[in-house]
């Protein structure tokens, strides 16, 4: 049981858009600021948001996240197949003096 | 470039140890700390903790707490973690990072690079 909550699974088409959430609590996300990895299975994962809506040099503007309170989003828009991997939030927990990570997102695009 | 080189993949035996390496190079070894991040087959991604290059200072994740060791060696730009007493929970890949502190936070950090991973399997 992962603590922050991310849903198991996103399913869209190719150049829609996708919401990806990530609950947590007022001593995580409240409290922190959240970073997103996209895992491609078999793969390292990859900085894709850092300090909420921050993009890395290389991510492409498509990728896009947000915060508000204790839950945070990760917004991808014109889906390629190219993006069909494992995403991941994370943010520092104060009570738990810990990374934590949510629980894995599998985005398939078809 | 950045990058991180992990050592090769392990097989050890229950209640044995492992170490994994993580050679840095790409940039100033001392000026970033490093993080060891697992995750088990198929499952999601675990922090395991991180030290400071810069003075060696830790942080663990209460679970592992007095069963793992980081180190890091300057004079190599080389990172290593120690997992010991290794029970079958323990076979995952494992990754180092480069660990980004946000300005004026010591713990709150996000992780920029990674290690290719390194499998560790614990098997009798």
């Amino acid at each position: 049981q992962s603590v922050l909550t991310q849903p198991p699974s996103v399913v869209a088409a190719p150049g829609q858009k996708v919401t990806i959430s990530c609950s947590g609590s007022s001593s995580n996300i409240g409290s922190s600021r959240v970073s997103w990895y996209q895992q491609i299975p078999g793969t390292a994962p990859k900085l894709l948001i850092y300090d909420n809506n921050k993009r890395p040099s290389g991510i492409p503007d498509r990728f896009s996240g947000s915060k508000s309170g204790t839950s945070a989003t990760l917004d991808i828009t014109g889906l390629q197949t190219g993006d069909e991997a494992d995403y991941y939030c994370a943010s520092w927990d104060t009570r738990l003096s810990a990374v934590v990570f949510g629980g894995r997102t599998r985005l398939t695009v078809l | 470039q950045v990058q991180l080189e992990q050592s090769g993949a392990e097989v050890k035996k229950p209640g044995a140890s492992v170490k994994v390496s993580c050679k840095i190079s790409g940039y100033k070894f001392i000026s970033f700390g490093i993080a060891w991040v697992r995750q088990a087959p198929g499952q999601g991604l675990e922090w395991m903790g991180w030290i400071s290059a810069f003075d060696g200072s830790t942080s663990f994740a209460q679970r592992l707490q007095g069963r793992v060791t980081m180190t890091t060696d300057t004079s190599t730009s080389t990172a290593y973690m120690e997992l010991r007493s290794l029970e079958s929970d323990d076979t995952a890949v494992y990754y180092c990072a480069r660990r980004r502190a946000y300005s004026g936070y010591a713990d709150l950090a996000y992780f920029d690079h990674w290690g290719q991973g390194t499998l560790v399997t614990v098997s009798s």
